[in-house]
């Protein structure tokens, strides 16, 4: 059964660098998200991606954050200059229109230091 | 601006006995999800809910919307250990082209043999 892969599954930062989370959708999804989900609290939605732009975005997803799907494959997360409140886990979804279940990937968990 | 609430946020409950998990939002929106998640896994899809009225089950579990009422609840039955775990409901608003999920708080199930 076809699904939503993340890299890395652990990502261990120093506060200040830029770190790049990668996610690779199931073939036929076309609308892209991202979450976050700080340790112990809710899933919070960052970012939507549909034909190549932003849709909507949080006010968590400020100017340090950006993303982009480069080959019409991988969607990828960056984060500029992590800080220590970047540590989370982040999920990726994606689905094949508007109106279906998003599937998500199995995380990454990021930790600045 | 859609708000979801759960409550109660955890639960410890003994084998063998019936709970009820709620969650309540604010705006109407088009559909419902519950999600089961283990600690450091991903989003598990449970149910996903359309309409007043609806109901859902699986096994133990059992799902029920009201829409008027803005109301969902997750009930379950002759609990076992296995169903350990923390439940969010999330609602979807299909605004900006996109159908992006607002989670609840999310409820830490314990049971207890």
């Amino acid at each position: 059964e076809p699904e939503v892969t993340q890299t890395p599954s652990h990502q261990v930062t120093q506060m200040g660098q830029e770190v790049i989370l990668r996610c690779v959708p199931i073939s036929n999804h076309l609308y892209f998200y991202w979450y976050r989900q700080i340790l112990g609290q809710k899933v919070e939605f960052l970012v939507s991606f549909y034909n190549n732009e932003i849709s909507e975005k949080s006010e968590i997803f400020d100017d340090q954050f950006s993303v982009e799907r480069p080959d019409g494959s991988n969607f990828t997360l960056k984060i500029r200059s992590t800080k220590l409140e970047d540590s989370a886990m982040y999920f990726c979804a994606g689905s094949t229109d508007m109106n279906t279940e998003a599937f998500f990937g199995q995380g990454t968990r990021l930790t600045v230091v | 601006e859609l708000k979801v609430e759960q409550n109660p946020l955890f639960l410890s409950m003994q084998e063998g006995k019936n709970y009820t998990i709620y969650c309540n939002y604010s705006t109407t929106s088009d559909r419902l999800y519950w999600y089961r998640q283990d600690p450091g896994k991903s989003l598990e899809s449970l149910f996903v809910l359309l309409s007043n009225g609806a109901v859902k089950q699986e096994g133990r579990l059992m799902a029920s919307l009201d829409t008027k009422a803005r109301l969902s609840t997750l009930h379950i039955t002759a609990a076992v250990h296995d169903l350990s775990a923390t439940y969010f409901c999330a609602v979807t608003q299909s605004n900006f082209g996109n159908e992006k999920l607002t989670f609840g708080t999310g409820t830490r199930l314990t049971i207890i043999p």
